[in-house]
């Protein structure tokens, strides 16, 4: 059964960059014809989707957000990760690492990252 | 952008109710419509894809329809785990844009 869990800083700095991993078990991200990517969700708020990436290594992003961002895939630890530089309070949400594009069949728990000084 | 608004924003019910949830596209979609269910403290789980399919495990009183600009998740005989804020997401071009969500509630 296919698992995915985000780990990463729980808090940064105003302007710093916030980087997050996702591991994944059950399934190999290089074999797998797959797309991974991360949505973000605000305390109390909506559904954001930040970006994806395939397996072939090409990146979608998300317009609003694609200036900062990096998502890149590590198929020697079958993890893939997120990069967001020059981070506001605006950045402050939940991030989900989810497995899929047109749908998203697969998420992880959720890790809350806070922008604050 | 693709704008989808969900309404209503949220929803009182009793159990085994019949409720209807509606999501609009500023634009057609075709029936690349998703929805989601997400509660409390959880991630959200994928219900239907594709505007109508049922996603493997998800009990068959959820029902999707809908194509173009207007879909409707239905949910027939609520069930007491069944009340949580359900999303709609287009996957029909980039950006991939979810709806503000309907907070179903026990009446």
């Amino acid at each position: 059964q296919l698992q995915l869990q985000e780990s990463g800083p729980g808090l940064v700095k105003p302007s710093e960059t916030l980087s997050l991993a996702c591991s994944v078990s059950g399934d190999s991200i290089s074999s797998s014809v797959s797309y991974w990517g991360w949505i973000r969700q605000p305390p109390g708020k909506g559904l954001e989707w930040i970006g994806s990436i395939y397996e072939s290594g090409n990146t979608y992003y998300n317009p609003s957000l694609k200036s900062r961002l990096t998502i890149s895939v590590d198929t020697s630890k079958n993890q893939f990760s997120l990069k967001v530089i020059s981070v506001t309070a605006a950045d402050t949400a939940l991030y989900y690492c989810v497995r899929g594009y047109y749908n998203f069949d697969s998420w992880g728990q959720g890790t809350l990252v806070t922008v604050s000084s | 952008d693709i704008q989808m608004t969900q309404s209503p924003s949220s929803l009182s019910a009793s159990v085994e109710d019949r409720v209807a949830i509606t999501c609009r596209a500023s634009q057609s979609i075709s029936s690349y419509l998703n929805w989601y269910q997400q509660k409390p403290g959880k991630a959200p789980n994928l219900l239907i894809y594709s505007s109508s399919s049922l996603y493997s495990g998800v009990p068959s009183r959820f029902s999707g329809s809908g194509s173009g600009t207007d879909f409707t998740l239905t949910i027939s005989g609520l069930q007491p785990e069944d009340f949580a804020t359900y999303y709609c997401q287009q996957s029909y071009s980039s950006p991939l844009t979810f709806g503000g969500g309907t907070k179903l509630e026990i009446k």
